[in-house]
């Protein structure tokens, strides 16, 4: 079985610029989550997709956005990037119907930097 | 915010049991506790959950105490590949939103 792969691996953008970056689930999940991690702290989640629906989502501003396609592969777009935005993003992947919550399984993460 | 607190660091000899401990006084009666752990510039790695058993898997081995307000996390023979920040995390199974909340972790140093 296939882990979580997450593309690009770095990217360098410019304040202002948007960003797409893009996840494909582990087979089988159904759920995937984004996670934003500065350097030197836990990750923060951003939200939560399930099913192609948002089921959660954190404290981060509509500028964050997201999608899930039926083949449970996903997206995270930021608009508008600010220098802050620099950071590790992470997606976690799992099977919320399974009756054992075995937890998340992460992706490598893409490596973000806004000059 | 994480409701969890677990030491900033630790360091372990090699072959030696690395015993993480995690303080999580607030847990309800329908939280499990979670560790995750982290090598550097990779994404979290699931390690072991419980509710109020005490589990055991290839990993490692989770002790949680009869009033659920702490536990640890045994790695019974460190290798320098354990080396990684450790995540004690609290969460409902199931709960809406389902997400997992981060706090700063325990650094382990395997050292030879």
């Amino acid at each position: 079985e296939t882990g979580v792969t997450q593309s690009p691996t770095h990217l360098i953008k410019t304040r202002g610029q948007q960003v797409t970056l893009r996840c494909s689930s582990q087979s089988g999940h159904n759920t995937v989550s984004w996670y934003q991690q500065a350097l030197g702290q836990g990750p923060q989640f951003i939200f939560q997709y399930y099913r192609e629906e948002e089921n959660g989502r954190g404290n981060f501003p509509p500028r964050f956005s997201g999608l899930q396609f039926p083949n449970y592969s996903s997206e995270l777009n930021v608009n508008a990037l600010e220098l802050d935005d620099s950071a590790l993003y992470l997606c976690a992947s799992s099977d919320r119907d399974l009756k054992a919550n075995y937890g998340y399984t992460f992706g490598s993460g893409t490596r973000l930097t806004v000059v | 915010d994480a409701k969890t607190t677990q030491p900033p660091s630790m360091d372990c000899a090699e072959g030696r049991a690395a015993n993480l401990p995690c303080n999580h006084s607030t847990i309800s009666g329908n939280e499990y506790v979670y560790w995750y752990r982290q090598i550097h510039s990779q994404g979290p790695q699931y390690i072991i959950h419980g509710l109020k058993n005490n589990e055991t898997n290839e990993m490692a081995s989770l002790i949680i105490t009869e009033d659920r307000k702490s536990s640890t996390l045994i790695l019974p023979h460190a290798t320098l590949r354990d080396t990684a920040v450790y995540y004690c995390i609290v969460r409902a199974a199931f709960s809406a939103g389902n997400m997992l909340t981060f706090g700063g972790g325990t650094r382990l140093m395997v050292k030879p």
